[in-house]
């Protein structure tokens, strides 16, 4: 079946450093992805998402990349604040276009 | 505030309880989720309803029972439930099904004795 992982579970970064986080996926159909941010006892928050016709985009201190060649995309944050600490979920659109398929996340952890 | 509300925040249940999880969104959107969020795995979705109409049921168990009155109200009814079934329930809603981007509640943090 589909599936979306994520290279590391856990990633400490200092504050004020650029975080790369990454995801992998398996569906070479997937023509969507969505970054999300889940903070501790919220839901996922929508940060930023990608439509395959484009291999990057840029939001407020976020930024998107994507790779259709091997399958992969990332997620940049620069200057990392502690605010920025929760963790980190990819999300892509699945064969049918109908349902996402998320990743198991990755805790950012925003040392002082 | 994402709009989308979900209550009880916390819900602790033996296994021959029945329960229900409300979950209700302001955001005028056409298409509700559930998901259940254990530690450690992805997000798994369970239902999905569009315009009302149940339009996904990812081979959940029958102890779980969806139910959606209108747009912007969702429930999932609970019954007979064992310790596995411990975790974050989290609702969404989207402007329409599938393809767009989800709006998350906080979700129900369920625990199963």
């Amino acid at each position: 079946g589909e599936s979306v992982g994520l290279h590391l579970p856990t990633l400490s970064v200092q504050e004020g450093d650029n975080s790369i986080i990454n995801c992998a996926y398996s569906n070479s159909a997937s023509d969507y992805f969505i970054w999300y941010k889940q903070e501790s006892g919220k839901g996922p928050q929508f940060i930023i998402d990608i439509r395959s016709n484009m291999d990057k985009r840029q939001g407020q201190r976020v930024t998107v990349l994507l790779n259709k060649t091997v399958k992969h995309l990332s997620l940049q944050i620069a200057a990392t604040q502690p605010g920025d600490s929760a963790v980190y979920f990819c999300a892509a659109l699945d064969n049918y276009g109908q349902n996402f398929v998320f990743g198991p996340g990755t805790r950012l952890s925003v040392l002082p | 505030e994402t709009g989308v509300t979900q209550t009880p925040r916390h819900l602790v249940m033996g296994m021959t309880n029945k329960k229900s999880l409300k979950c209700e969104q302001h955001l005028g959107h056409n298409a509700m989720y559930w998901y259940k969020q254990s530690a450690k795995k992805p997000l798994e979705l369970m239902f999905v309803y569009n315009f009302k109409e149940q339009t996904e049921n990812n081979s959940v168990p029958s102890r779980f029972s969806p139910e959606c009155p209108n747009s912007s109200h969702l429930f999932l009814h609970l019954h007979t439930l064992q310790p596995e079934d411990s975790a974050l329930y989290l609702c969404a809603s989207s402007s329409k099904g599938g393809s767009d981007i989800q709006y998350f509640g906080a979700g129900t943090r369920l625990s199963v004795l």
